[in-house]
């Protein structure tokens, strides 16, 4: 089974500066990973993903991700938000079952 | 191309009462899933169906949780009746056999 742990439940930054927001995984079997991001209201819309090849992912919005197999981590950054970026982001895995495993999540207030 | 169609968006019960929820996913896609996001944590699965069987429903409480995909096309999730603990965005989402998994509005629901 895989398992997601979100080291953050809640990342104040001003805008334009960078954010960081960790995710740790767990799985026995080769894994795939992603990034959710979900607006106010909204549902989930994905970021990135990682399946295989380059470690470092780049998704929508400015945003990336690096893939770190030894330390079994998939990091979220982009180097300078935007108000709009202000919304709840979700590390997930995912096994060969096609099935998605959420961490809690990290809500990220950007602030002027 | 369509997204993933879901409906209401918003509903307000009474505890004891019942709730049903419809999607319909992308076109031809094989895969459904409905996950219960409660406020402040991560989405969880539900249940998932291939076409129109049931490929994992462990999570699903079915004392008072149902759900079906008749024709393996839309679904409809039911809630029996609801508990205040109920509380919660519905996600359906939907995946083609691909590494990614499409998620619908959600349907917000509030047990009173």
């Amino acid at each position: 089974a895989q398992s997601v742990t979100q080291l953050d439940s809640q990342v104040p930054v001003f805008e334009e500066a960078p954010v960081e927001l960790r995710c740790n995984y767990s799985s026995s079997v080769s894994v795939y990973l992603f990034w959710y991001v979900q607006y106010p209201n909204q549902g989930l819309q994905l970021l990135l993903k990682y399946l295989s090849g380059s470690t470092l992912v780049k998704g929508i919005n400015g945003f990336e991700a690096e893939f770190n197999k030894s330390q079994t981590s998939f990091h979220l950054r982009k180097p300078s938000v935007h108000i709009s970026d202000t919304a709840e982001y979700f590390c997930a895995v995912r096994g060969n079952d096609y099935k998605l495993s959420f961490g809690a999540g990290t809500t990220v207030t950007v602030r002027a | 191309e369509a997204g993933v169609a879901q409906s209401p968006r918003y509903k307000i019960i009474e505890k004891r009462q019942s709730v049903a929820f419809w999607c319909n996913p992308i076109s031809g896609h094989a895969t459904l899933y409905w996950y219960q996001q409660i406020l402040g944590q991560g989405p969880k699965l539900l249940i998932q169906f291939q076409n129109n069987g049931v490929v994992d429903d462990s999570q699903l409480p079915k004392d008072r949780f149902s759900a079906e995909r008749l024709k393996g096309v839309d679904s409809t999730l039911k809630i029996q009746p609801a508990k205040l603990e109920d509380s919660a965005v519905y996600l359906c989402a939907s995946n083609q056999g691909g590494n990614t998994i499409y998620f619908g509005e959600g349907s917000w629901l509030t047990v009173v």
